[in-house]
């Protein structure tokens, strides 16, 4: 069992609509959690980071934790064709090392 | 620099060459990672120097990878003796402060062996 664990999609999601990702993560001491979107034959970029239980908005994008059921989502309200990426959920665990899912790949479909 | 800078950008060697891989980081940056990206698939973290001290080796798959950072800014990634495997994305990160917090990518070398 990897450490991440992402649905690997593709996700479509028409333009305009909220899309849903989901992550899940097994080593119960993280504290860290990130998501990245990385446009194809691109780097990782960061889009947000979140370290407590909840929600976090930032713009269009809201990360949610639950520690306790070692769950991590990633809304992205009005979604727009340049939100078409793979989106990357990370989570630093008890090492201090940044651990990645395999990646959810988003299509905003116009 | 602006932002972390690998090179070469592409990278083709026959199977059993060597290579190197530079990655210069965001200067003042700590912390430096080197990842590897298959295809389809997240980056795996290979290892991670924190300064000129390499901290954590555990993801080199092998003995014919090794990393170093001799002062504690440009790293260098050698694969020895490389094997069709070891096609992939090559991915160096920085971080500003120790471990791993936001970290910064640079564009990553793509490796193919033939």
């Amino acid at each position: 069992q990897k450490e991440v664990e992402q649905n690997s999609g593709p996700l479509s999601v028409p333009e305009g609509a909220i899309a849903s990702l989901n992550c899940t993560y097994s080593d119960r001491v993280s504290q860290s959690f990130f998501w990245y979107r990385q446009y194809s034959g691109k780097s990782p970029e960061l889009i947000m980071s979140i370290y407590s239980n909840g929600d976090k908005e930032d713009g269009r994008f809201t990360a949610q934790l639950n520690k306790a059921s070692q769950y991590v989502s990633l809304l992205i309200r009005d979604s727009q064709p340049s939100d078409s990426a793979t989106y990357l959920c990370a989570v630093v665990d008890s090492w201090g090392k940044l651990q990645f899912g395999a990646g959810t790949q988003v299509v905003v479909t116009p | 620099g602006a932002g972390v800078s690998q090179s070469p950008r592409y990278k083709v060697a026959k199977r059993g060459q060597d290579v190197a891989l530079r990655c210069d980081p965001i200067s003042g940056h700590v912390s430096l990672f080197w990842y590897q990206q298959a295809l389809g698939q997240g980056p795996e973290f290979l290892t991670y120097f924190q300064n000129e001290a390499q901290l954590d080796k555990s993801g080199l798959p092998s003995d014919r990878f090794f990393a170093e950072r001799p002062e504690g800014s440009v790293s260098t990634l050698k694969i020895q003796r490389t094997q069709q495997e070891d096609s992939a994305v090559y991915l160096c990160a920085s971080s500003l402060g120790g471990e791993a917090q936001q970290l910064f990518f640079g564009s990553g070398t793509q490796l193919s062996v033939l």
